[in-house]
């Protein structure tokens, strides 16, 4: 079955240093990944995703992820962070194999921006 | 502009007392499905469809029922709500069942069972 790991509960960054949210993943065949982005009191906002093609997958608000089929990772990143990019961030995967049943998702990441 | 709508968006309610929470995408979008959001736990799938009058099970469907006689429209139909059902809720579509389609969230439905 798919799963989806996110190590960290909470990632403190200082505003205006680089950022790394992090996701590894299972899947039985190939992965699709997926970041989402959920501010207070909102729903889910697609970032960006992997499906094919170049490892490196640029997204919304100038967020990016590295696909790592080695290590089985989807980390996020972007390179200068701001106050307001704090928010719960969630991976999430299908799995080709697998794809009935949806997304699963990773439980999230906490990550505070300080000024 | 493209949405998904869910209502409503905060509800306390009474053990037992049936409730349904609708949604409602205009993205003519084949796929949709429940979540409930629960600290440390993500997100967790409660029932998902994949077309009209196609529904199935996701992970937590206990306590839960869906109806999908509209393409746009797939309600969540608590029969006898429990504590243990209190939880942010989410509805959610997508084109289609292909891996490579984004899912779309609508803005979540707070629920108290007290």
């Amino acid at each position: 079955a798919q799963s989806v790991a996110q190590p960290e509960d909470q990632v403190n960054v200082a505003e205006g240093n680089p950022l790394t949210v992090k996701c590894t993943y299972s899947v039985s065949g190939n992965p699709y990944l997926f970041w989402y982005v959920q501010y207070p009191n909102r729903g889910l906002q697609f970032l960006l995703k992997y499906i094919t093609g170049d490892n490196l997958v640029k997204g919304s608000y100038g967020f990016e992820a590295e696909f790592n089929k080695s290590q089985t990772s989807f980390h996020l990143k972007k390179p200068s962070a701001l106050v307001s990019d704090s928010a719960l961030y969630f991976c999430a995967v299908r799995d080709t194999d697998n794809y009935g049943q949806n997304f699963v998702f990773g439980p999230g990441t906490r990550l505070s921006v300080l000024p | 502009e493209a949405q998904v709508t869910q209502n409503p968006r905060y509800l306390i309610t009474v053990t037992g007392k049936k409730l349904t929470v609708t949604c409602s995408q205009n993205m003519n979008h084949e796929y949709m499905s429940w979540y409930r959001q629960d600290p440390g736990l993500g997100l967790r799938q409660i029932y998902y469809s994949m077309n009209v009058e196609v529904t199935d099970k996701g992970d937590v469907p206990e306590g839960y029922k869906v109806s999908r006689k509209e393409k746009r429209n797939f309600p969540l139909i608590l029969e006898s709500p429990s504590p243990n059902q209190t939880s942010l809720y989410f509805c959610a579509s997508s084109l289609s069942l292909g891996p490579g389609n984004t899912i779309y969230f609508g803005e979540g439905s707070w629920l108290t069972v007290v």
